[in-house]
């Protein structure tokens, strides 16, 4: 069965520096996607970044960059230059192609401080 | 493309009333998804649609729980009777490829 596991509830980080969440997956399906989704107090879900599977470099958008270990089935998200609007929940979800379906990782509360 | 639009965004309701939650995807995408988010249980899918035909119910929690999606461009999930502990976010999201899928704002069910 697939499985997203995501170890830190809460971080902190100081404003302006590089924090990087965990992220594992579980799966046996050789081809599959990886997201990481930002979910702000007022409760919208944020698609942020993907990963397939297959790509060869680390996934960046902007200053978010995602540490993709696929030996180690770790899926980090690396976000640069924190800024207070960082602060949030975030969440690591896997896709398995060809179910449709998206998994989600418990989610790790990010607070930047000033 | 005005996203995911789904509605109410807020509702409140007393135990054992019927609650109706609707989705309307965005066009052109052939996924629909319910998804359930409690602080206890986090995200959890519910039920997926593709190309309006149900895939997977299997998350939906009991027969209280039903969901339809009648044509592309709509959806439902109808909880009846309720119960207070169905009080959570309820969110619909649709997806067209396999790199993302886009969610509504969210239905804020409290069911007392």
């Amino acid at each position: 069965a697939q499985k997203i596991t995501q170890t830190q509830p809460g971080m902190f980080v100081q404003e302006k520096e590089a924090v990087t969440l965990d992220c594992t997956y579980d799966t046996s399906d050789p081809s599959y996607g990886l997201f990481w989704y930002k979910q702000p107090s007022s409760g919208e879900m944020i698609f942020l970044i993907y990963q397939g599977s297959y790509d060869q470099q680390n996934a960046t958008e902007g200053r978010y960059s995602l540490n993709f270990q696929k030996a180690r089935k770790s899926a980090n998200l690396v976000i640069s230059a924190s800024q207070l609007g960082d602060s949030a929940m975030y969440f690591c979800a896997m896709r398995v192609r060809g179910t449709g379906k998206l998994i989600f990782g418990q989610g790790t509360t990010l607070q930047v401080k000033p | 493309d005005a996203g995911v639009i789904q509605s109410p965004r807020h509702e409140v309701t007393e135990m054992g009333q019927e609650v109706t939650l609707r989705c309307k995807p965005i066009s052109g995408h052939d996924y629909l998804f319910w998804y359930r988010q409690t602080m206890m249980r986090g995200l959890e899918l519910l039920i997926y649609f593709n190309n309006n035909v149900p895939i997977d119910d299997s998350g939906m929690p009991e027969d209280r729980f039903s969901a339809k999606m009648p044509n592309a461009s709509f959806s439902t999930l109808k909880i009846q009777p309720s119960e207070p502990r169905d009080s959570a976010v309820y969110f619909c999201a649709s997806s067209r490829t396999e790199y993302g899928y886009t969610f509504g704002s969210g239905t804020r069910l409290t069911v007392v």
